[in-house]
């Protein structure tokens, strides 16, 4: 299997608590990207990195989202205290490089549901 | 304020027809444009690209044509094969940038009749 690989699949929390979304990205792809998409909405650009400059934060929606990404491999986005408008399908993309024409690959994407 | 917008929800065509699929965008900075399908519980993938200074990109049944001064690119699926019925995203880069982030449309759920 050598796609992006997401855990967990699915995720059902109550509001307020704090959950990870892992994605494990293709072997050496130096890009990564985190999406959502909400019900209903098309998919919502939240935090790029690529190798070891500084990450692009500029979709996160509030201070509530952060990500790592560990070198050029595994990258986690945690949610603290969740709200139900979090409640979306968080989809990880990785590419080789982060040029326009480098194809994103997704992975299947994390259903996160807050109660 | 939704920079990359296909404003049909849905579309039914029937095997062996032409599936067209449209999409608007508002950014003129925007320079690269792709097409993602995306089967139910799967993640997007890839199918095909356009630079904004080509006006045509074919790759076997599926062709993408801009129209930069209208703001308007689309899809054409010929012939269709029911295997095409998915949702297709459109999106968008502004590739000059130092990220390739990707600005998606709200997707179109295409049904390919047998």
């Amino acid at each position: 299997g050598a796609g992006v690989s997401q855990s967990p699949s699915n995720k059902v929390t109550e509001k307020g608590k704090d959950v990870e979304l892992r994605c494990d990205p293709i072997s050496g792809h130096t890009a990564l990207y985190w999406y959502r998409q909400r019900l209903g909405q098309g998919l919502e650009f939240l935090i790029y990195f690529q190798g070891n400059s500084a990450p692009d934060k500029s979709g996160l929606p509030s201070d509530r989202f952060s990500a790592e990404r560990t070198g050029e491999s595994v990258s986690t986005l945690t949610i603290q205290r969740t709200q139900q408008e979090d409640s979306a399908v968080y989809l990880c993309a990785s590419s080789f490089r982060a040029g326009p024409t480098d194809t994103q690959y997704f992975g299947p994407g994390t259903r996160l549901t807050v109660l | 304020d939704q920079q990359v917008k296909q404003n049909s929800p849905s579309l039914s065509v029937q095997e062996g027809r032409i599936s067209i699929l449209n999409c608007d965008y508002t950014n003129s900075m925007f320079d690269y444009f792709l097409w993602y399908k995306k089967y139910p519980a799967e993640g997007p993938t890839f199918l095909i690209s356009i630079s904004s200074i080509k006006d045509k990109n074919e790759d076997g049944r599926f062709t993408v044509f801009l129209n930069k001064s209208a703001k308007h690119l689309s899809l054409h699926i010929v012939p269709s094969q029911p295997g095409d019925s998915a949702v297709y995203f459109c999106a968008a880069s502004a590739g000059g940038g130092a990220t390739n982030k990707l600005i998606f449309g709200t997707g179109t759920l295409l049904a390919v009749q047998p």
